[in-house]
């Protein structure tokens, strides 16, 4: 079954200092997203992409986050200037025809 | 506002037991509804889902039955095993126009299987 590929796999950063979360979705699929979830808590919806823009964005996302799609594969949420409660595990996702495929996810430990 | 609430876990069972976790939703719309699954160390998968009324999702041995009279999607399976052993999410998406596909998600159950 195809993957939804995430990298690294855990990131441990200072507090203040930039992180850039790497993803490459399905090949063929058009919807991307980053959700996020802070340990004990639950999944939360940060941002979805379509067709290179943002459709949508929570409350979360603020102006610290930003969202890329460099070339035709990667997808990468990047964060300003990370804060303790930045910590969390970040899943990366995409879908198509109504079908949504996670990645394992980047635990985020910001110190 | 539109959310998920799950039973609290974690959820332990003997093997072969029958299980239940209740999935309640408040939606404004006609959403779709899922249960994705957590094994330790992966990502989310899909276990099932439900896209109307009255349909029943179902896949491996797991199966939920969208109700919309009660806002209910509660995840069922007759006889758990050890291999059962994961968190498991109950979701909905698929409300409004400009639907961007986003998922909604509960906390999350903790089932833990014995054998």
């Amino acid at each position: 079954e195809p993957e939804v590929t995430q990298t690294p796999s855990h990131q441990v950063t200072q507090m203040g200092q930039e992180v850039i979360l790497r993803c490459v979705p399905i090949s063929n699929h058009l919807y991307f997203y980053w959700y996020r979830q802070i340990l004990g808590q639950k999944v939360e919806f940060l941002v979805s992409f379509y067709n290179n823009e943002i459709s949508e964005k929570s409350e979360i996302f603020d102006d610290q986050f930003s969202v890329e799609r460099p070339d035709g594969s990667n997808f990468t949420l990047k964060i300003r200037s990370t804060k303790l409660e930045d910590s969390a595990m970040y899943f990366c996702a995409s879908t198509r025809q109504a079908r949504t495929f996670f990645g394992q996810g980047t635990r985020l430990t910001v110190v | 506002g539109n959310s998920v609430t799950q039973m609290e876990g974690p959820v332990t069972l003997s093997e072969e037991a029958f299980l239940t976790i209740n999935c309640m939703y408040t939606a404004t719309g006609y959403p779709s509804l899922f249960w994705y699954v957590q094994y330790p160390g992966e990502g989310l998968q899909l276990l099932l889902k439900a896209t109307k009324a009255d349909d029943k999702g179902s896949n491996k041995g797991f199966e939920a039955t969208y109700r919309k009279e009660t806002t209910s999607f509660h995840l069922e399976k007759g006889s758990v095993q050890v291999s059962d052993s994961a968190v498991y999410f109950c979701a909905l998406s698929g409300l409004g126009s400009g639907n961007t596909g986003k998922l909604i998600f509960g906390q999350g159950t903790t089932l833990q299987v014995k054998p």
